[in-house]
């Protein structure tokens, strides 16, 4: 059984960053696409980015200029480095293995607040 | 790239049977068999329920369907239960700058 867990802050101060670990159990992160999801309070979800196992990335036009994703196989872990923070960046993200043209395991989220 | 147009909430008595839509355009649902419906509940890790338009992953119940015609994907819900009431969202890989967009979500409730 797949099984992702995100950790990190749950709080962040404004222009600082947000840092986020998917630790990945029940399944090698040598293979497959890796990424991040987020859903802001009381809206919809939202693509962030993807990384391969090789260590490509995708990213979402919209947040390209201030995200990184990361990957680290000796941990089974994958990261979201999201620069530059505003109050609109909080949500509950999460982690999720891409396969194909859909998201097959998905983390339980955390919630992450962008305040002062 | 827009997000896929979904009702806001559907609902239905226990034993019925509802339809969610799935609106996009021919960049992405009506472009590609790879759309995938997901089930939300509050605190619990987003649970996949459909994906490539009609298949179910193993141990998804035989009650949850989808389908697609044109640009519109569905997923239908029958003999609905008290475990089914959740917010369920769509996405599909679409061939613009963002691989991967999600439906504006609607919220399912059991009467």
């Amino acid at each position: 059984q797949v099984q992702l867990q995100e950790s990190g802050p749950g709080l962040v101060k404004p222009s600082e960053t947000l840092s986020l670990t998917c630790t990945v159990s029940g399944s090698s992160i040598s293979s497959d696409y890796w990424g991040w999801v987020r859903q802001p309070p009381g809206k919809g979800l939202e693509w962030i980015g993807y990384i391969y196992y090789s260590g490509s990335t995708n990213y979402n036009p919209s947040l390209k200029s201030r995200v990184s994703i990361s990957i680290d196989t000796s941990k089974n872990q994958f990261s979201l480095d999201l620069r530059s923070v505003t109050a609109a960046d909080t949500a509950l993200y999460y982690c999720a293995r891409t396969a194909g043209g859909t998201f097959d395991y998905w983390g339980q989220g955390i919630l992450v607040t962008v305040s002062s | 790239q827009s997000a896929l147009t979904q009702p806001a909430s559907v609902s239905g008595s226990p034993g019925q049977s509802i339809t969610i839509s799935c609106t996009g355009s021919s960049s992405d649902v009506g472009a590609y068999n790879y759309v995938s419906w997901y089930q939300l509940h509050p605190g619990k890790a987003p649970k996949l329920m459909i994906y490539d338009v009609t298949n179910r992953p193993s141990g998804v119940s035989n009650r949850f369907s989808g389908s697609k015609s044109g640009n519109t994907a569905a997923l239908t819900i029958s003999g609905l239960q008290a475990e089914d009431e959740a917010d369920y969202y769509c996405s599909s890989y679409t061939s613009t700058n963002t691989p991967y967009v999600f439906g504006t979500g609607t919220e399912v409730t059991v009467l």
